[in-house]
């Protein structure tokens, strides 16, 4: 069966604090993504990463920057946490190709103080 | 650039209604389409998706969505709702590329109540 995990379910953090989400897959997907999700916004693109060691900013990648040392564990960091920062993130990877299906981790909600 | 509009943030819908969930998008290229549902306390996952071919798509549970290029619109549809459909409804556009790793653009979300 199809897993993306995701290391937290809850986080808080205070305003500064470096973050770190992780997000691991064990389908042998190429690409991963990271998401923010925010009421009445839909989902954001912050980060995806096409394979290993490679990454592309997304819609919104002020504030984040991102990892992909292994294929299957994509990291989103947060260098100094801000309030505006609050909010659920998702993982999603899949098999490359616009076409095909990503499949999403349950999420983390992210709690800056 | 592309970019989806879901026109309704919320839509309550009595048990075994029907019920239509509005997607249009907007692109300057031939596009793949989907439809993503979060249930409760869950990540996305996809419903049903539009490649090419038929413009009807149907999933597993019921649901069908249209393909009409010439309104640029995905409404989703389903004839009977189940308590079991409460959920939040993405719909996704992708502009078909050369590239292949080509990134989705989300809608914000719609909101399906289902009313006992």
């Amino acid at each position: 069966d199809v897993k993306v995990t995701q290391s937290s379910r809850y986080l808080v953090k205070r305003t500064g604090e470096k973050v770190f989400l992780e997000c691991v897959q064990d389908m042998d997907h190429e690409n991963m993504f990271w998401y923010r999700q925010d009421p009445g916004l839909g989902l954001r693109l912050i980060y995806f990463s096409y394979d290993v060691k490679m990454k592309e900013k997304g819609d919104i990648p002020e504030g984040y920057s991102v990892s992909r040392e292994k294929k299957e564990r994509f990291s989103l960091i947060l260098e100094s946490a801000s309030t505006n920062q609050t909010s659920m993130y998702l993982c999603a990877s899949r098999v490359s190709g616009i076409y095909n299906e990503q499949f999403f981790g349950p999420g983390t909600r992210l709690t800056v103080l | 650039a592309q970019s989806v509009t879901q026109l309704d943030s919320q839509v309550p819908v009595f048990e075994e209604a029907p019920v239509e969930l509005r997607c249009n998008y907007s692109s300057s290229v031939s596009v793949y389409l989907f439809w993503y549902v979060q249930y409760p306390n869950q990540g996305l996952q996809l419903l049903l998706k539009y490649l090419s071919g038929s413009t009807l798509v149907e999933s597993i549970n019921g649901f069908e969505a249209e393909f009409n290029k010439s309104q640029t619109s995905f409404h989703l549809r389903k004839p009977s709702v189940h308590i079991s459909d409460t959920a939040e409804y993405f719909c996704a556009v992708t502009s078909i590329s050369n590239f292949g790793n080509e990134k989705l653009t989300f809608g914000t979300g719609t909101r399906l109540t289902i009313i006992p």
